[in-house]
């Protein structure tokens, strides 16, 4: 069965410093999400992404959070310069035309 | 007022033992509505979504209703597997992209 991949499960930087998680989404899925989940707290949306542009970002997704799709396959969140709040798992979803999203596994950030 | 309100539990219950779920949410555009399951520390898979006219996918029912903006989810003859984070979702489309919402999640623990 086909599924969304995050890599690295576990990231661990300093704060000010620049992290890129990385997504595998579903092959034949056309919209792409990320999401953020700080512990023992609910799964928020951050952005979502279709046709190589942002068609919809949270206020949470401010300048220093961008996303990209820099080949075919790879789907990115890369945060500029992180801050202890931005501690949380962050899940990757994709879809296909219809609303019904599929997670990965999730990348653990650390930001000490 | 939350954009979608879950209890948030624990519920406790034997094995075997019927259990209730309910959601409330605030937005009456919303469009389709989604039972997630949340294992420890694991991302977010959907269980199953919810019409209308309710739905049933062997011990689960859904049940939506639009007048009161409430959804349900039952689980019948619970398992010790079904522990887990039940989340409620709804889905908000607009201008062509969808945006999942989640609620902060119902803790059911089955046991023995």
């Amino acid at each position: 069965e086909p599924e969304v991949t995050q890599t690295p499960s576990h990231q661990v930087t300093q704060m000010g410093q620049e992290v890129i998680l990385r997504c595998v989404p579903i092959s034949n899925h056309l919209y792409f999400y990320w999401y953020r989940q700080i512990l023992g707290q609910k799964v928020e949306f951050l952005v979502s992404f279709y046709n190589n542009e942002i068609s919809e970002k949270s206020e949470i997704f401010d300048d220093q959070f961008s996303v990209e799709r820099p080949d075919g396959s790879n789907f990115t969140l890369k945060i500029r310069s992180t801050k202890l709040e931005d501690s949380a798992m962050y899940f990757c979803a994709s879809s296909e035309l219809g609303p019904g999203q599929f997670f990965g596994p999730g990348t653990r950030l650390t930001v000490l | 007022r939350k954009e979608v309100e879950q209890d948030p539990g624990p519920f406790n219950v034997p094995e075997g033992a019927t259990v209730a779920f309910n959601c409330t949410y605030s937005n009456s555009a919303s469009q389709s509505f989604f039972w997630y399951r949340q294992d420890c520390r694991k991302e977010p898979k959907l269980l199953m979504s919810v019409y209308s006219s309710g739905n049933e996918d062997g011990r689960f029912t859904a049940q939506l209703n639009r007048a009161s903006q409430y959804i349900s989810l039952l689980i019948r003859d619970s398992k010790l597997s079904d522990s887990a984070t039940y989340l409620c979702v709804v889905n908000q489309f607009s201008g062509g992209y969808n945006k999942l919402i989640f609620g902060a999640g119902t803790r059911l623990a089955v046991h023995p």
